[in-house]
């Protein structure tokens, strides 16, 4: 009964390749966001969706591709991987003019 | 305009003392100011939050002083325990629209016995 799960939990890929990550949410949240923490414990937003509608889409590389098919789920898709991109993605939600927002457990990806 | 700036970076603390981390911002904008714990291995989670209207807020060990003139609010941890070595981040958010959390730097707490 897992409020925000991701997968996977790992990840390890080369350069190049082209990975997802999936999250999906059963609290009946209408907003899910994308953020990511570096090396250096940084969490950042990336990305946001309200009902399947992008809200907030920060200056990240367009190799990154968010996806909500329906409002319990947000895929981030990323093309072409760099070293760079190592960090640890984390999904969340909250409901629409709600305040506290629930993460997953996040996505570790390395990227060799 | 958009950060929100945090320290320490790491504290070392005995059992009992009152860590004590500090966070400033400079959007005036932000009127919802939350604290987040993070333990190796998980996602942050939700400690205590704060709205400007208030200066103080506890809840069990934690409070939350807040100062909206000095655009500056902490975390105070009363009787630590060892259990609540973790690092912390303040974040801050307009309540209106998406509600993006605009992360400090993250303080890395850690209660020795």
């Amino acid at each position: 009964d897992t409020a925000v799960s991701q997968t996977p939990k790992y990840l390890v890929t080369q350069m190049g390749n082209d990975k997802s990550i999936k999250c999906e949410q059963n609290l009946g949240h209408d907003t899910m966001y994308w953020y990511k923490q570096d090396s250096k414990k940084f969490l950042k937003i990336m990305f946001s969706y309200n009902n399947k509608e992008l809200i907030i889409n920060e200056t990240v590389p367009n190799r990154f591709s968010p996806k909500s098919p329906d409002k319990a789920h947000l895929n981030l898709h990323i093309n072409s991987l760099e070293l760079g991109d190592s960090a640890v993605y984390f999904c969340a939600s909250k409901p629409w003019g709600g305040t506290e927002a629930f993460f997953g457990q996040g996505t570790r990806l390395t990227v060799v | 305009q958009q950060q929100v700036k945090q320290s320490p970076q790491s504290l070392i603390v005995q059992k009992g003392g009152i860590p004590i981390i500090n966070c400033a911002y400079e959007n005036t904008a932000f009127d919802y100011f939350p604290w987040y714990q993070q333990f190796p291995g998980k996602g942050p989670a939700l400690l205590i939050a704060i709205r400007p209207d208030v200066s103080e807020k506890k809840e069990g060990r934690f409070t939350i002083s807040f100062n909206k003139s000095a655009k500056q609010f902490s975390l105070h941890i009363m009787d630590s325990q060892p259990g609540d070595s973790a690092t912390y981040f303040c974040a801050a958010s307009m309540i209106q629209g998406a509600q993006k959390l605009v992360f400090g730097q993250g303080t890395r707490l850690t209660i020795n016995p």
